[in-house]
């Protein structure tokens, strides 16, 4: 789903440095979230905001911070990245009624040597 | 916290036959939702259930929303080769908290 876009796609880096991934979306959507994914455990949310400056701990926060500085615009940092975080990284955006379905971007592949 | 069992794990599977995948929790869902994921691909929305007892088709793909609002299946008929993909369910938390809890998804291939 093109509406919502994530950069870079791929990223290959080193344990300790910082990484910001980033997200936008072009429906308006109110909510938005990042989730990770690894092999074998589905989709597990790490943070999700429903409004600008709205910031909510999901499942596996812990190593993450997000920034949603406008409605469009989502960003998920690693401040010390660490090899264990190495997995496909995907943001969601949704609507603000109830449990509507989430539209997903295409992805980050991030590994951390 | 809750949590989804999403059963097969994987399934490989002969052209034209028929699938069939379900996801249960000892937790109650107000949504239930299907997803494809493609390699290379961010997960893509194919069903979404409201109401328990619920079934909804989407061409060869029909989706249920149990009864009791613990379980939901997704069957795919006559498959053909571009159906092969991961594919995942989400239930929507109970108190429209926003939030999905997703299953570990059924890996599907389907030899022509």
């Amino acid at each position: 789903d093109a509406d919502v876009t994530q950069t870079p796609r791929n990223r290959i880096t080193k344990t300790g440095k910082r990484i910001m991934l980033e997200c936008s979306q072009t429906k308006g959507h109110d909510r938005m979230y990042w989730y990770r994914q690894d092999p074998g455990l589905g989709l597990r949310l790490i943070y999700y905001s429903f409004d600008v400056k709205d910031i909510n701990k999901g499942e596996i926060s812990d190593g993450y911070s997000v920034s949603r500085q406008a409605q469009a615009k989502f960003s998920l940092s690693l401040e010390s990245a660490i090899p264990n975080q190495t997995a496909l990284y995907f943001c969601a955006a949704g609507t603000a009624f109830g449990n509507q379905p989430q539209h997903f971007g295409d992805g980050t592949r991030l590994s951390i040597l | 916290g809750q949590q989804l069992n999403q059963s097969p794990q994987s399934m490989f599977i002969q052209e034209g036959e028929d699938v069939s995948m379900n996801c249960t929790s000892s937790s109650i869902f107000n949504t239930w939702l299907w997803y494809k994921q493609d390699p290379g691909e961010g997960p893509v929305l194919l069903i979404a259930l409201y109401k328990a007892g619920e079934l909804t088709s989407n061409g060869r793909l029909t989706a249920q929303f149990g009864i009791t609002r613990k379980d939901s299946f997704l069957n795919i008929s006559a498959s053909i080769p571009s159906d092969v993909g991961i594919y995942f369910c989400a239930g929507g938390e109970a108190g429209n908290t926003g939030k999905l809890i997703f299953g570990q998804g059924t890996t599907l291939q389907v030899k022509p």
